[in-house]
Parts: C-alpha cells; sequence; structure tokens
C-alpha cells in the first residue's frame, strides 16, 4: 500500500494567519482526500481532490477557507486560512491506491491556533 | 444518505478480557467496512476490512464480518492487550465513483486496557 508524507506534524499558529499543509505520496494515485478531526470526535471529509480537477468540497467547508492544490499524482496540500480558534483539530490526507488495499492516511497535522 | 453508528464507549476492560465494539450502518447500496485504530498521538491506521456479505475481515487478532442482514460490523478480539488500547473507528465507503469513495466515519470508541 501507499506511504503518506505530512507536513508539519503539528504547528501552534495565532488567530487570522494561514497554514498550508502539505502531503506526498510515494506512488501516484488519481484520488485524495483531506479530512478534519475536531478535539475528541470523528473524522470529518472536507473536500477530495482529483489531479487536473478543482477539489470537491463537503458540506460546510468552502474553497476560500480550505483551498486545496494538486499538482500532480503524488502531491496535494490544504491551506487553512484566515484561522480562528475553532480551526484547532487535526487534518489528515489520504488516498485510496487500489481498492484491494483500502483507504491510508497520512499520520496528521496537529493544529492549535492561539 | 450513508451513516455509521458505533458503540461510544468509552470501554475499559482488563488485560485478557473479551472485547466487542458494536457498528451497524446504513447506505444506498452495498458498501465496503473498515474498521481503523487510532493509537495516543497517531494518525489512522486500517485495522482490517469487508467488502461484501458474509466476509470476514482479520488482523492482529481482531476480526469482524460483514452482516447484510443487520448491517452490521462488529468488532471482537477474544484477548485485549494493553497496547490495544486506542480509539477504534468503524467506516464505510460505497467505492462506486464520484464522492461515493469518501469514507463515512463513525463516531470512534475510546477503548483502555488495564494491566
Amino acid at each position: 500500500s501507499a506511504v503518506i508524507s505530512q507536513k508539519p506534524s503539528r504547528d501552534i499558529c495565532q488567530r487570522g494567519t494561514s497554514l498550508t499543509i502539505q502531503c506526498q505520496v510515494d506512488s501516484q494515485v488519481t484520488m485524495m482526500f483531506w479530512y478534519r478531526q475536531q478535539p475528541g470526535q470523528s473524522l470529518t471529509l472536507i473536500a477530495t481532490a482529483n489531479q487536473g480537477s478543482e477539489a470537491t468540497y463537503e458540506s460546510g467547508f468552502v474553497i476560500d477557507k480550505f483551498p486545496i492544490s494538486r499538482p500532480n499524482l503524488t502531491f496535494s496540500t490544504l491551506t487553512v486560512s484566515n484561522m480562528s480558534p475553532e480551526d484547532s483539530s487535526i487534518y489528515l490526507c489520504s488516498v485510496l491506491p487500489q481498492a484491494a488495499y483500502g483507504y491510508t492516511f497520512g499520520s496528521g497535522t496537529r493544529l492549535t491556533v492561539v | 444518505g450513508n451513516s455509521v453508528t458505533q458503540m461510544e464507549g468509552p470501554v475499559t476492560l482488563s488485560e485478557e478480557a473479551f472485547l466487542t465494539i458494536n457498528c451497524t450502518y446504513t447506505a444506498t447500496g452495498y458498501p465496503s467496512l473498515f474498521w481503523y485504530v487510532q493509537y495516543p498521538g497517531e494518525g489512522l491506521q486500517l485495522l482490517l476490512k469487508a467488502t461484501k456479505a458474509d466476509d470476514k475481515g482479520s488482523n492482529k487478532g481482531f476480526e469482524a464480518t460483514y452482516r447484510k442482514e443487520t448491517t452490521s460490523f462488529h468488532l471482537e478480539k477474544g484477548s485485549v492487550q494493553v497496547s490495544d488500547s486506542a480509539v477504534y473507528f468503524c467506516a464505510l465507503s460505497l467505492n462506486s465513483g464520484g464522492s461515493n469513495y469518501k469514507l463515512t466515519f463513525g463516531k470512534g470508541t475510546l477503548l483502555t486496557v488495564n494491566p
């Protein structure tokens, strides 16, 4: 299965600033997914990022707040813009390299907004 | 829409006890089912999966059987260890293309195993 490198692993940011999270995969994948896990909660899908097309956002998430880039089949970034304390969460990227292997997750980015 | 309901816990067991974490689902179609585990301070790891009715997924002593008639995918382990302490997430996906590829998660169950 795929191996994902996600950076940074954690960060503490000031409100009003932006943070860009990177996700690098060791193999080419068509679909990449970005999830948010708020403290003590389950995972919620933010958007699906396919190479060569605009990301598809889930209800409650907008591109201005969470812009996503997908320049090639092994890399994606998620930016959390104009941050507030409510954005403090773990952000995870995920890929589905092959259906037989299931979804693989990065180790996550723990974001704290102060 | 699709949804996953799992026992929320927390669940506290002694070492070598039997574990069951219940998971039921609602889906428009025939989903693939997954159990993921999140150890303290880490990301999610796939524990096991099943892609069709009556399939049994197994890994590290954990098992779960895809029961279409009861729309369930309960996680079991015969003898838990302290190292099994983690949060366990049940999830489904439809794998039929478009947004149905996404995973829908249950709320997670915190398991603590005491020595």
